[in-house]
């Protein structure tokens, strides 16, 4: 398996543009997760999913953040509009339901300009 | 889930053991220790978990104390390439979710 895919790998972008995140999870693997990493909070679990649905978006920092799950393959991270704020790298990662281990992605590194 | 509390730094010598310490003395029954190192601008990997047994793998090995209170992650023969930030993390695991939260983690520097 070719581990845990995100796009793009570099992303940037003007204050006020709309930005979109992609991951691609571990082929079987039932839960997904965004997590953002900033050297002031370290890295910081956004929201995941089980089967496609999402659990608990507690650390969505606010309504200007989004995340989709529209089939077990794909997932989305939406940002409109952009903050300088967000700049930051984003890890996807995923995992099975019986194991115990999550597997990261390489991450999206964002700068909002 | 509990918190963790790790050394900020280390240094090693390549070749030598590395033994990273953890506290973690408000562990419940139903939680892991597990640990995850991330080596500069990539994604972190998993090393190793256990619930309150030895365990080790051809990463590393984990000792856990007879409380449960702390931990320490073994790296037998370091090299270079395991310069890292090394995180502890106790959450529940297994078949059940737990989340991860992580921590400042130890800065594991290998010279040589």
């Amino acid at each position: 398996d070719a581990g845990v895919i995100q796009s793009p790998r570099h992303e940037v972008t003007e204050m006020g543009q709309e930005v979109t995140l992609r991951c691609k999870p571990i082929s079987g693997h039932d839960y997904l997760f965004w997590y953002r990493q900033t050297m002031m909070r370290g890295l910081e679990l956004l929201i995941y999913f089980n089967n496609n649905v999402p659990i608990d978006d507690s650390g969505m920092p606010e309504d200007r953040f989004s995340a989709k799950m529209p089939n077990a393959s794909f997932s989305t991270l939406k940002i409109q509009p952009s903050e300088p704020r967000d700049s930051a790298v984003y890890f996807c990662a995923s995992r099975l339901t019986a194991g115990s281990e999550q597997y990261f992605g390489p991450g999206t590194r964002l700068t909002v300009t | 889930d509990a918190k963790t509390t790790q050394p900020p730094s280390m240094d090693c010598a390549e070749g030598r053991a590395a033994n990273l310490p953890c506290n973690h003395s408000t562990i419940s029954g139903n939680e892991y220790v597990y640990w995850y190192r991330q080596i500069h601008s990539q994604g972190p990997q998993y090393i190793i978990h256990g619930l309150k047994n030895n365990e080790t793998n051809e990463m590393a090995s984990l000792i856990i104390t007879e409380d449960r209170k702390s931990s320490t992650l073994i790296l037998p023969h370091a090299t270079l390439r395991d310069t890292a930030v090394y995180y502890c993390i106790v959450s529940a695991g297994g078949t059940s979710y737990g989340k991860l939260t992580f921590g400042q983690g130890t800065i594991l520097t290998v010279h040589p």
